[in-house]
């Protein structure tokens, strides 16, 4: 059975400072991809990354970065200099991938960031 | 980038009623798409799988026959919420799957009275 954790319920900080969220997954599948989204309050989810099992290279867009650790079966997002902007909840995904299709996405808790100006 | 449009974004119905929610693809075809449920304050909650073309795949503790789902189309899916009750009332978000990459539609948040 696949498993997202995302322990923070909320995380609160003033404009910017980092703020680093956490997620650990579990799954018995050796091919498996995980995901980062983005609920601002309206409500539409926002892609922030993919990233495979077999990449366990991190990654830095903007001021996003993502650490992928396979052998602490976590995948953490850190938002430097956060802005007022970034107030969302944010989740964290995990799905796998048979031959023919894309299973489903099993979602974490999420973690409601709130960033004061 | 690939687009699902959902609608609508809201409805309030009286309960007893039906409401029907459509998510399309847009500049892609979905052989496959997923409805989520979200109450306040909470996680997606996956209720079915919907394939086009067959039947869809409904997770433990949904009702099929409240939450019917059509997946007419590589283009468009539906879920139709039958004889609504307050508790029915949440966001309901559909998503589909390119390469890899799911994309999810807008949402639409449904109030019954």
């Amino acid at each position: 059975a696949q498993k997202v954790t995302q322990a923070q319920t909320e995380i609160s900080v003033v404009e910017k400072e980092d703020v680093t969220l956490d997620c650990v997954y579990e799954t018995r599948d050796t091919t498996y991809y995980l995901f980062w989204y983005k609920q601002p309050p309206s409500g539409e989810l926002v892609f922030l990354i993919r990233r495979n099992s077999f990449d366990e290279q991190n990654e830095i867009s903007g001021r996003y970065s993502w650490n992928f650790q396979k052998s602490t079966s976590s995948f953490n997002f850190t938002i430097t200099a956060s802005q007022v902007v970034d107030s969302a909840v944010y989740f964290c995904a995990l799905s796998q991938k048979t031959t023919d299709s894309w299973g489903k996405l099993q979602f974490g808790a999420g973690t409601q960031v709130v960033v004061t100006p | 980038g690939a687009v699902v449009s959902q609608h609508p974004s809201r409805v309030i119905c009286k309960s007893g009623t039906s409401v029907k929610i459509e998510c399309r693809s847009l500049d892609f075809q979905a052989t496959t798409m997923f409805w989520y449920r979200q109450f306040p304050k909470k996680s997606l909650m996956l209720m079915a799988t919907s394939n086009e073309g067959s039947k869809a795949t409904y997770e433990q503790g949904v009702e099929k026959d409240k939450f019917l789902i059509n997946h007419a189309s590589l283009t468009l899916s539906t879920l139709t919420v039958t004889s609504a009750h307050p508790e029915d009332s949440s966001f309901y978000i559909c998503s589909a799957n390119r390469d890899g990459g799911y994309t999810f539609g807008s949402g639409t948040r449904l109030t019954v009275v």
